[in-house]
């Protein structure tokens, strides 16, 4: 079975313009979750999505948005691009087990360069 | 604002050496996962603790999680090249998943 695949897996953008990321979760997880990781430091929690709605969000500004498709897909959009956006940009799809614990996979994520 | 500080943040230590990585947070977690991770991938899974005071094995790898469920450290044992990158320790609460900052591990053969 394939993994978290993400695309692209790097991008290069421009202060002001807009980017859309792209996830697929492994076969049969229903939830997504987006990370943006600066380099040096651990990632950072932007969005968790199950069943196509917004089950948790972080400390990010409005400029980021995300959603979920009918088969569990899901795209990162982030608007008006800064400097600051530059990161790696990870999704993980996760899985409810025993318990209702959840065991996230990550894909190898995408590494967004904003000049 | 749940943190998750991990200790040291950069390591670098002799092939067949042992070393402590630390995780510490003045929250309780539901759940405490480690990661490690390699440039220019995800992080990959390496376990996840549950019950305070819980020890768990991998190989040469020994987690353990704080008997509140605030802290948690991995051991490794005879350390080898193969080990080198990014350990990640990462806390559940509520809907989301908080990363510490991450311990850097290089081992010189």
């Amino acid at each position: 079975d394939a993994g978290v695949t993400q695309s692209p897996t790097h991008l290069i953008k421009t202060r002001g313009q807009h980017v859309t990321l792209r996830c697929s979760p492994i076969s049969g997880h229903k939830s997504v979750s987006w990370y943006q990781q600066v380099l040096g430091q651990g990632p950072q929690f932007i969005f968790q999505y199950y069943e196509k709605e917004e089950r948790g969000r972080g400390n990010f500004p409005d400029r980021f948005s995300a959603r979920q498709f009918p088969n569990y897909s899901s795209e990162l959009n982030v608007n008006a691009l800064l400097l600051g956006d530059s990161a790696l940009y990870l999704c993980a799809s996760s899985s409810i087990g025993q318990g209702g614990r959840e065991t996230q996979y990550f894909g190898p994520g995408t590494r967004l360069l904003v000049l | 604002t749940q943190l998750l500080e991990q200790s040291p943040q950069f390591l670098s230590i002799q092939e067949g050496e042992n070393l402590t990585v630390y995780c510490n947070s003045s929250s309780v977690f539901s759940s405490l996962q480690w990661y490690r991770q390699e440039p220019g991938e995800g992080p990959v899974l390496l376990v996840t603790v549950v019950t305070g005071g819980e020890v768990k094995k991998l190989k040469r790898l020994t987690f353990q999680f704080g008997d509140a469920r605030k802290d948690s450290s991995l051991h490794i044992t005879a350390a080898q090249p193969g080990d080198t990158g990014l350990y990640l320790c990462a806390g559940s609460s509520a809907s989301k998943i908080i990363f510490g900052s991450g311990t850097r591990l290089s081992i010189r053969p």
